[in-house]
């Protein structure tokens, strides 16, 4: 079973502090993924990551940066939280075969800026 | 441009009764297609995908989708839903080249369910 699992369920930080979410990956997957989720907005792309120390912006990068030294973990930065930040931000890794590519979540954590 | 729709935001149903979420995408070229669920306060699970062939493809959980290239369609049925089937359900859609030559898939708003005892 593919598992990626994530450091934190709930975090509750103040504005303005360094924020690290922790993304663990046990497949040997080559891609993974930083979403996050709003209610009424779905799941957007933040950032990904295709190799170690390789990434490339989503659709949403603003205010994010992304980490990516070992293959099976992919670190998700807030240089100062606001906010705004206040989300759900779900982690993912794909499996890919045959060119055919299969995204599996992680279980979220719960990110409350003060 | 690449879209997935899921009109629907909220849907009720009782328990018992058959069920069928909808999706429509908007896409180049035959997609690749997938089914999430996502019960509270949980990540996303897969429910099913659909890369190419059989255009009805089973999932878990007694799903089902029909991928229907005529109505750009991707419809999640269930023949009998059960109360535990509460939750939120997302239809996303890909594969879209970026500029690293790799890929990356989209997501549709989410459909909630719920059900009725």
């Amino acid at each position: 079973d593919v598992k990626v699992t994530q450091s934190s369920r709930y975090l509750v930080k103040r504005t303005g502090e360094k924020v690290f979410l922790e993304c663990v990956q046990d497949m040997d997957h080559e891609n993974m993924f930083w979403y996050r989720q709003d209610p009424g907005l779905g799941l957007r792309l933040i950032y990904f990551s295709y190799d170690v120390k390789m990434k490339e912006k989503g659709d949403i990068p603003e205010g994010y940066s992304v980490s990516r030294e070992k293959k099976e973990r992919f670190s998700l930065i807030l240089e100062s939280a606001s906010t705004n930040q206040t989300s759900m931000y779900l982690c993912a890794s794909s499996l890919v075969r045959e060119g055919r590519e299969t995204q599996y979540f992680g279980p979220g954590t719960r990110l409350l800026v003060l | 441009a690449q879209s997935v729709t899921q009109p629907d935001i909220h849907i009720t149903v009782s328990e018992g009764a058959s069920l069928e979420l909808r999706c429509n995408y908007s896409y180049g070229a035959t997609p690749y297609l997938f089914w999430y669920v996502q019960s509270p306060g949980q990540g996303l699970q897969l429910l099913l995908k659909y890369f190419s062939g059989d255009t009805l493809v089973q999932g878990i959980k007694g799903f089902e989708a029909e991928f229907k290239r005529s109505q750009s369609s991707f419809n999640l049925r269930k023949p009998s839903v059960h109360w535990s089937d509460a939750a939120e359900y997302f239809c996303a859609v890909g594969p879209l080249s970026t500029t690293s030559g790799t890929y990356k898939y989209i997501f549709g708003t989410g459909t909630r369910l719920k059900v009725l005892a």
